[in-house]
């Protein structure tokens, strides 16, 4: 797995975008990055991956650099909802299907 | 996407006895599956992979003869703690691997909460 950094924790106001970034700087040319988030007491939930071009689907966009080695996961209105844990995981070219999570940023969400 | 199951979703046992948790796929048959374990305010550590019809994997540090995983079916796979002690109190969570196109996902379970008293 690529080295993942992100920052340790985030505040938002609520219906604002929240910009959450990521540096993968060892990331190689056929790795993936994934962003999955957990609520408390749950289990993480998937929320979006890419490879090169910038990716959205209904719950969030993702933006990846040029050179692929940072990324932001966009939330564009942030809801109480949104606060959560957000990891981004780069898990490597070994087809294991295997995910190393990091510290992860908590987001916080204000009302 | 995929739809996970756990049960228990929270157990309290005592010190010494064994517990088993169930992860289950209800949509989709798996035949990878992933054992995880968080302690509060950490973050998951992944415990071991699941292989239907064959041998779990462990990672490194993991006791497989303290953590048995069974997965006799593409829809079920279990986590027995044996002889657990307080130490293993923790929220374990299980996850379904899906490929699909080249790309992989995973879909997690929404986690069995353990206490050992």
């Amino acid at each position: 797995d690529a080295k993942t950094t992100q920052p340790n924790s985030m505040e938002s106001n609520e219906e604002e975008p929240v910009h959450l970034p990521c540096n993968h700087s060892t990331i190689s040319g056929t790795d993936y990055i994934h962003w999955y988030r957990q609520l408390p007491s749950q289990g993480p939930e998937y929320v979006i991956h890419g490879l090169t071009s910038n990716v959205n689907n209904r719950m969030a966009s993702l933006a990846i650099a040029e050179d692929r080695k940072s990324s932001t996961l966009i939330l564009h209105r942030a809801t109480l909802r949104d606060a959560a844990v957000y990891y981004c995981i780069v898990p490597g070219s070994s087809n294991t299907g295997k995910l190393i999570f990091g510290q992860g940023t908590t987001l916080q969400v204000k009302p | 996407g995929a739809v996970v199951s756990q049960h228990p979703s929270r157990v309290i046992c005592k010190s010494g006895t064994s517990v088993k948790i169930e992860c289950r796929s209800l949509d989709f048959q798996a035949t990878t599956m992933f054992w995880y374990r968080q302690f509060p305010k950490q973050s998951l550590m992944l415990m071991a992979t699941s292989n239907e019809g064959s041998k779990a994997t462990y990672e490194q540090g993991v006791e497989k003869d303290k953590f048995l995983i069974n997965h006799a079916s593409l829809t079920l796979s279990t986590l027995t703690v044996t002889s657990a002690h307080p130490e293993d109190s923790s929220f374990y969570i299980c996850s379904v691997l899906l490929r699909r196109s080249g790309e992989i996902k995973q879909y997690f379970g929404p986690g069995t909460r353990l206490t050992v008293t």
